[in-house]
């Protein structure tokens, strides 16, 4: 299967400062990638959409300005948690679909911890 | 609203047995049924993927229903070993490309 790798697996951070998530599709061109949420024993939640060239899609309830994602290449997004806080503290995780495919390959995703 | 149920939350099976999980939804026509097999602290594999039109689909020891009259799918897992143990999800995916994820079944199979 295709292979999406994150980057970093795991982020301990001051509260205050911003956080920056690599994601990128090593062997495929990501046309989508998608931005994850999961807190402990809980399920996948979507927080953005982003295409490549364009502006993120954000579901509702996910503050744009405190979760910036940049999809500036077909093989590379960013989230960037800006002034994290402890409450941002959760299990990021991000997939990529390539032009024309259905599935979606996940990334090993990213521990945050905000102290 | 969307709602997707994986009726177990926690499912124990003895090894060499079939595990069966099961995929409810409500107020959705999926375009596509995915499975996804994920372990504590990584991100979710892909398993397999099932189309509206499709009964069946099989890989390996792995085999899947689609009922869309149901609105349910049926992951098994045959001959089970004790490294079939995680957290299974499935995911609906629409026209849009959007999925939308169950809440996961933990299947420890026993040895």
């Amino acid at each position: 299967g295709a292979v999406v790798s994150q980057h970093p697996s795991w982020v301990i951070c001051k509260s205050g400062t911003s956080v920056k998530i690599e994601c990128r599709s090593l062997d495929f061109q990501a046309t989508t990638m998608f931005w994850y949420r999961q807190f402990p024993k809980q399920s996948l939640m979507l927080m953005a959409t982003s295409n490549e060239g364009s502006k993120a899609t954000y579901e509702q309830g996910v503050e744009k300005d405190k979760f910036l994602i940049n999809h500036a290449s077909l093989t590379l997004s960013t989230l960037t948690v800006t002034s994290a806080h402890p409450e941002d503290s959760s299990f990021y995780i991000c997939s990529a679909r390539g032009g024309g495919g259905t599935e979606a390959f996940f990334g090993q995703g990213t521990r945050l911890t905000v102290v | 609203s969307q709602k997707i149920e994986q009726n177990s939350e926690a499912l124990n099976i003895q090894e060499g047995k079939t595990a069966t999980l099961t995929c409810n939804y409500t107020n959705y026509s999926p375009a596509y049924l995915q499975w996804y097999r994920q372990d504590p602290g990584r991100g979710p594999v892909f398993l397999l993927l099932i189309r509206e039109n499709e009964k069946e689909k099989r890989k390996e020891r792995l085999k899947v229903t689609f009922d869309t009259t149901l609105k349910q799918s049926l992951f098994h897992i045959t001959a089970s070993q004790p490294a079939d143990s995680a957290t299974y999800l499935c995911a609906l995916t629409s026209g849009t490309y959007k999925y939308i994820f169950g809440t996961g079944t933990r299947l420890k199979v026993l040895a």
